[in-house]
């Protein structure tokens, strides 16, 4: 049973960069299984893939986001993170982390992320 | 504008069947395997069927998942007030490579 924990500033300035990291505990880290994932909700909207990361490195990422973000993986943490760089009023969301084995099986309860001018 | 295309909203009464639709196209659902979520108010989203119609330990069985061609299903049986919530289905989309989420679908009992 994983247990994942969003952490980063709640506030971002406009055209700077998001940071956010995921704690993952209580299991395997390292299962090849597993796609560590980040999705967001702006308010009262729906839910928006932002990409992924394997256990062995490779990324998919959201086409519409592709210029701007970057997730890596810290297995000796047991984190990974998010990178969205000069966000806009249109980023703020709650961000979710998550975990793909198949589907979402594991969720992070999220972080409101706001972006102020 | 999602590429999965869901209803926004449906409605029954407690005790009643809803079914909620999800409907994409070959590059997606035709292809791919489908998954639901539920998102309570406040709360992150709870997987509910994954690979079309299985259920996850701890989803009751009152909710089921199909699929055919490019269209998903997620039925709810014996409706109760803790069901309102958003639905959302999922899935790859093969073309895009890309996950996809469906708008959302919002259930009032």
């Amino acid at each position: 049973q994983l247990h994942l924990q969003e952490s980063g500033p709640g506030l971002v300035k406009a055209s700077e960069t998001l940071s956010l990291t995921c704690t993952v505990s209580g299991g395997s880290f390292s299962s090849n299984s597993y796609y560590w994932s980040w999705i967001r909700q702006p308010p009262r909207k729906g839910l928006e893939w932002i990409g992924e990361i394997s256990s062995t490195g490779s990324t998919n990422y959201n086409s519409s986001l592709q210029s701007r973000v970057s997730i890596y993986v810290d297995t000796s943490k047991k984190q990974f993170s998010l990178r969205l760089s000069s966000v806009t009023a249109a980023d703020t969301a709650v961000y979710y982390c998550a975990t793909h084995s198949g589907y979402y099986d594991y969720w992070g309860q999220g972080t409101l992320v706001t972006v102020s001018s | 504008q999602s590429v999965l295309t869901q209803p926004p909203s449906v409605s029954a009464a407690p005790g009643q069947k809803v079914i909620i639709s999800c409907s994409g196209s070959s590059s997606n659902i035709g292809n791919n395997y489908v998954s639901w979520y539920q998102q309570l108010p406040g709360t992150a989203p709870k997987p509910l069927i994954y690979d079309n119609d299985k259920r996850p330990s701890g989803t009751p069985d009152r909710f089921s998942g199909s699929k055919s061609g490019t269209s998903a299903t997620l039925g709810i049986t014996g409706l109760q007030t803790g069901d309102e919530a958003d639905y959302y289905c999922v899935t790859w989309d093969s073309s895009l490579r890309a996950v996809v989420f469906g708008g959302g679908t919002k259930l009032t009992v």
